[in-house]
């Protein structure tokens, strides 16, 4: 069974880069596409974006200014950056697996993980 | 930019059926999804590609999706289905999430 654990530093001032990885255990990052998706403190989910192991990505447009996301296949790993941080950006950060584009939803998804940005 | 809505809340009594809405633009011709969330929990999808159930989620949760608007429905609500329910759709390769409903059953 898939597992994701996300990590990362809980705060980040704002202007800084917000910096998060994602483990992927229990399948390979080589297939399905994996992405990132908030929650702001009593609000609801927010898309990022998307990154397929070959490198291909897809952004949401109110963020794709700011966003980068990777992959690394030797370590399972995906990560995610934002930078020029606010406030706004305060959320619990998730990422989750979708076996493919349009026809699937995210089946599996990290604990999730509060990233607050304040100085 | 794409938009999908719910209403904020719907109510239910105990073994009464709940039908929650999503609205977007030509969602029909898309493949909707619904997520439940419950307090301090990640999202679970209970609903993928309109209609199919995966493993584990129970017979009472249906779907479908015409026209303008995608629905899920509770037949014989139960009180652990109290949660907030996402629904999703891709908009040409752009994830894009419902604002989400409170589910009351009560």
């Amino acid at each position: 069974q898939v597992q994701l654990q996300e990590s990362g530093p809980g705060l980040v001032k704002p202007s800084e880069t917000l910096s998060l990885t994602c483990t992927v255990s229990g399948d390979s990052i080589s297939s399905d596409y994996w992405s990132w998706i908030r929650q702001p403190p009593g609000k609801g989910l927010e898309w990022i974006g998307y990154i397929f192991h070959s490198g291909t990505t897809n952004y949401n447009p109110s963020l794709k200014s700011r966003v980068i996301i990777s992959v690394d296949t030797a370590k399972n790993q995906f990560s995610l950056n934002l930078n020029s941080v606010t406030a706004t950006d305060t959320a619990v950060y998730y990422c989750a697996r979708h076996e493919g584009l349009v026809t699937s939803g995210f089946d599996s998804w990290g604990q999730g993980t509060l990233v607050t940005v304040s100085s | 930019s794409y938009e999908l809505t719910q209403p904020p809340s719907v109510s239910v009594s105990p073994g009464q059926t709940a039908s929650i809405t999503c609205g977007g633009d030509k969602l029909g011709e898309k493949y909707a999804c619904w997520y439940q969330q419950k307090p301090g929990q990640s999202p679970v999808m209970v609903m993928y590609q309109d209609t199919k159930r995966p493993s584990g989620i129970p017979e009472r949760f249906s779907g479908s999706n015409s026209g303008n608007t995608a629905t899920l429905t509770i037949s014989g609500a139960q009180a652990m289905d109290e949660a907030d329910y996402y629904c999703q759709a891709w908009y040409s390769t752009t994830g894009v999430f419902g604002g989400g409903t409170k589910l009351t059953v009560l």
